[in-house]
């Protein structure tokens, strides 16, 4: 069955570290993974996507890694903000282009003063 | 492009009333999913419809639950009758397809059933 998991479940950090997010996933033959952010009473918006050839991917202060052999990827956040405070969903995508995307259940991001 | 439009935003009824939800997808989006989301459970796929027809059904919980998209601008997500274990976030998404393209969510509706 695809799955994909997350960890942690949520984290705490104060404004101007850094984090890194975790994902592992089963879904086969892989296609793409994305990372998505949504914000508290808002819906889920896409901020990276990989694909298989790909390494590392960023898109301002996120940084996105993925290893196909091992089946995993991070999402390194570097000098947080208040603003990063949200769930951080991984989401990946199989080949076939036929089945839905598989969801994670997020990682829950406080960034505190 | 005013992006996956949902209402309403938040929906508080009593246990045993008929609830509609509502999704107008982005124009040209021939995919559109209904999810519902809690803190146990994450995003769970409810339907998705290709263009209009429904495609996959097996996440609906349970006959209380039914979707509808009648056209290509418009659907619904109906529960009657609705239960306290129905509360949840419901979104709506659409897309260009299923997986090699990414969705676009709604900013979901908030039901809770007292």
């Amino acid at each position: 069955k695809n799955q994909v998991e997350q960890s942690p479940q949520s984290l705490i950090i104060l404004e101007g570290k850094n984090c890194t997010l975790q994902c592992n996933y089963t879904v086969s033959p892989f296609s793409n993974l994305r990372w998505y952010k949504q914000d508290t009473g808002r819906g889920p918006v896409s901020l990276t996507i990989m694909t298989f050839s790909e390494n590392t991917k960023s898109n301002g202060r996120y940084t996105a890694t993925l290893d196909a052999d091992t089946k995993q990827s991070s999402l390194h956040i570097t000098a947080s903000q208040l603003s990063d405070s949200a769930s951080y969903i991984c989401v990946v995508s199989d080949y076939s282009g036929n089945t839905p995307l598989v969801f994670g259940k997020g990682t829950r991001l406080s960034v505190i003063a | 492009d005013a992006g996956v439009i949902q209402s309403p935003r938040h929906e508080v009824t009593e246990m045993g009333q008929e609830v509609t939800l509502r999704c107008k997808p982005i124009s040209g989006h021939d995919y559109l999913f209904w999810y519902r989301q809690t803190m146990m459970r994450g995003l769970e796929l409810l339907i998705y419809f290709n263009n209009n027809v429904p495609i996959d059904d097996s996440g609906m919980p349970e006959d209380r639950f039914s979707a509808k998209m009648p056209n290509a601008s418009f659907s619904t997500l109906k529960i009657q009758p609705s239960e306290p274990r129905d509360s949840a976030v419901y979104f709506c998404a659409s897309s260009l397809g299923t997986g090699s393209y990414g969705y676009t969510f709604g900013s979901g509706t908030r039901l809770t059933v007292v």
